[in-house]
């Protein structure tokens, strides 16, 4: 069955420190991988996606993330944090086995970051 | 641009009480979804549609129903609203259809049903 684990509810970081995000995943297929951020009473907004190609994937606010396929994984990076990156964070992956347009979700990863 | 708009807000049923939630985009997008977010539960997906006239369920559509008559506008209606759907929902919509298309989301629905 397709899933996305998210294995950490918090993280917690000191501004200009680095920051990950945590994110596997379980896929019959070939995945194709997103982050999403959502600031406090907004809705979700894209940071960035994996489809093919290099597995380093830069997004917007200075986000990147990392495909490792031996691992599943699609951790959330950024070389030194901001306290307005506090938000709540969602891993999301498709399958592209099938006829599925489906998203599979995460439960979410709420970063603080600490000035 | 607009995007994704949701209408309302805020709204407080009672028990029993009808609702329509309207989802509006303007980016010619066919795709459109609607999901409900609860605390440690995520985003789950009610109802969804690859085009007008059509709809679909998602893995949460009891107590909902959903209309996509024209293409830039997705309702979600609640025929007898329950405390159960008290919860945060989010409409998105994206375009056709390749599998590695992102989504954009509405600013959200706080409902609470009492």
């Amino acid at each position: 069955a397709q899933s996305v684990a998210q294995p950490e509810d918090q993280v917690n970081v000191a501004e200009g420190n680095p920051l990950t995000v945590k994110c596997t995943y379980s896929v019959s297929g070939n995945p194709y991988l997103f982050w999403y951020v959502q600031y406090p009473n907004r809705g979700l907004q894209f940071l960035l996606k994996y489809i093919t190609g290099d597995n380093l994937v830069k997004g917007s606010y200075g986000f990147e993330a990392e495909f490792n396929k031996s691992q599943t994984s699609f951790h959330l990076k950024k070389p030194s944090a901001l306290v307005s990156d506090s938000a709540l964070y969602f891993c999301a992956v498709r399958d592209n086995a099938g006829n599925n347009r489906k998203l599979i979700w995460g439960l979410g990863t709420s970063l603080a970051v600490n000035p | 641009n607009a995007g994704v708009t949701q209408t309302p807000k805020f709204r407080v049923l009672k028990t029993g009480q009808s609702m329509t939630l309207l989802c509006a985009q303007d980016m010619n997008h066919e795709y459109m979804y609607w999901y409900r977010q609860d605390p440690g539960m995520g985003l789950r997906l009610i109802h969804y549609s690859v085009g007008e006239g059509t709809t679909a369920k998602g893995e949460v559509p009891d107590g909902y129903n959903v209309s996509r008559l024209k293409k830039q506008n997705f309702l979600l209606g609640l025929e007898s609203a329950a405390p159960s759907q008290t919860s945060v929902y989010f409409c998105a919509s994206s375009r056709v259809l390749t599998v590695n298309t992102e989504a954009f989301f509405g600013q959200g629905t706080r409902l609470t049903v009492v």
